[in-house]
C-alpha cells in the first residue's frame, strides 16, 4: 500500500527553466510533508519542509505548495540548474508526540540540461 | 550542522556472516535514529526505530532477529546483519533524527552497500 506517491519517475527540463515534481498521498492524517534530494550511492539530504496548516513554503530556489484538498503537494525549483540533477523523493510524516516515521514517494529523477 | 556518518559505506561478506553498520551523529545528540533500505529504483523502505536505551521498534515484516539493532548512546546507532543471505544485498542507509518534539527533519547518513556472495 504506496500512501505517497510520485507518478512521475523521471523529468527532464532545460537549465534555466522550472521544475515541478508532483506528489500525491491517501493518507489524511499526515500532517508534515518533506522534500529530499538524493544523488546515486549517497543519503537523501533535506531540502525543504511544509506543516499541513500552510500551503505555500519558500527557501531560495525551492518552493513547496500543499493542496490538502486534493492531498497532494508539489516542489518547484526556479530556476532549474544542472547541479539539480537527482532523485526527489518527498515523504509525509505525523506527528506522534516521540519519533516521526518518515513515509516516503517511490522518487523522480531530475535532468537538468544544458 | 546536522552531519550523520555511516561506517562502512561499502562491504562484501559471504553467506552466513553477520555484518555491523555504524550511524553516527556527528554533532548533535540523536534520541532517535532510523534504519533504511533501499532496493535499486525503489523507495526507502523503514526497517526500524531506534530509540536511545530502549528496544528497537521494527516495522511489519523485518525480521528482528535477523536486523539487530543497537542504539548504545545519543551518538551511535548499530544495525547487524545475521547470517546474512544474497537476498539481504541491498543499500542500507540511516537517519538521525534531533531532538525536539516538532523536529521533523531527519538527517541522513551517507548509506551502507551491502553486498553479499
Amino acid at each position: 500500500d504506496q500512501q505517497v506517491k510520485q507518478n512521475s519517475p523521471s523529468l527532464s527540463v532545460q537549465e534555466g527553466r522550472i521544475s515541478i515534481l508532483n506528489c500525491d498521498y491517501t493518507n489524511s492524517m499526515f500532517d508534515y510533508f518533506l522534500w529530499y534530494k538524493k544523488y546515486p550511492a549517497e543519503g537523501p539530504t533535506f531540502l525543504i519542509s511544509i506543516s499541513s496548516i500552510k500551503d505555500k513554503n519558500e527557501d531560495g530556489r525551492f518552493t513547496v505548495f500543499l493542496n490538502k484538498s486534493a492531498k497532494h503537494l508539489s516542489l518547484h525549483i526556479v530556476p532549474s540548474q544542472p547541479g539539480d540533477s537527482a532523485v526527489y523523493f518527498c515523504a509525509a510524516t505525523i506527528n506522534t508526540g516521540t519519533a516521526s516515521k518518515l513515509t516516503f514517494g517511490t522518487g523522480t529523477r531530475l535532468q537538468v540540461t544544458l | 550542522g546536522a552531519v550523520v556518518s555511516q561506517h562502512p559505506s561499502r562491504v562484501i561478506c559471504k553467506s552466513g556472516t553477520s555484518v555491523k553498520i555504524e550511524c553516527r551523529s556527528l554533532d548533535f545528540q540523536a534520541t532517535t535514529m532510523f534504519w533504511y533500505r533501499q532496493f535499486p529504483k525503489q523507495s526507502l523502505m523503514l526497517m526500524a526505530t531506534s530509540n536511545e536505551g530502549s528496544k528497537a521498534t521494527y516495522e511489519q515484516g523485518v525480521e528482528k532477529d535477523k536486523f539487530l539493532i543497537n542504539h548504545a548512546s545519543l551518538t551511535l546507532s548499530t544495525l547487524t546483519v545475521t547470517s546474512a543471505h544474497p537476498e539481504d544485498s541491498s543499500f542500507y542507509i540511516c537517519s538521525a533524527k534531533p531532538p525536539g518534539l516538532f523536529t521533523y527533519e531527519q538527517y541522513f547518513g551517507p548509506g551502507t552497500r551491502l553486498t553479499v556472495t
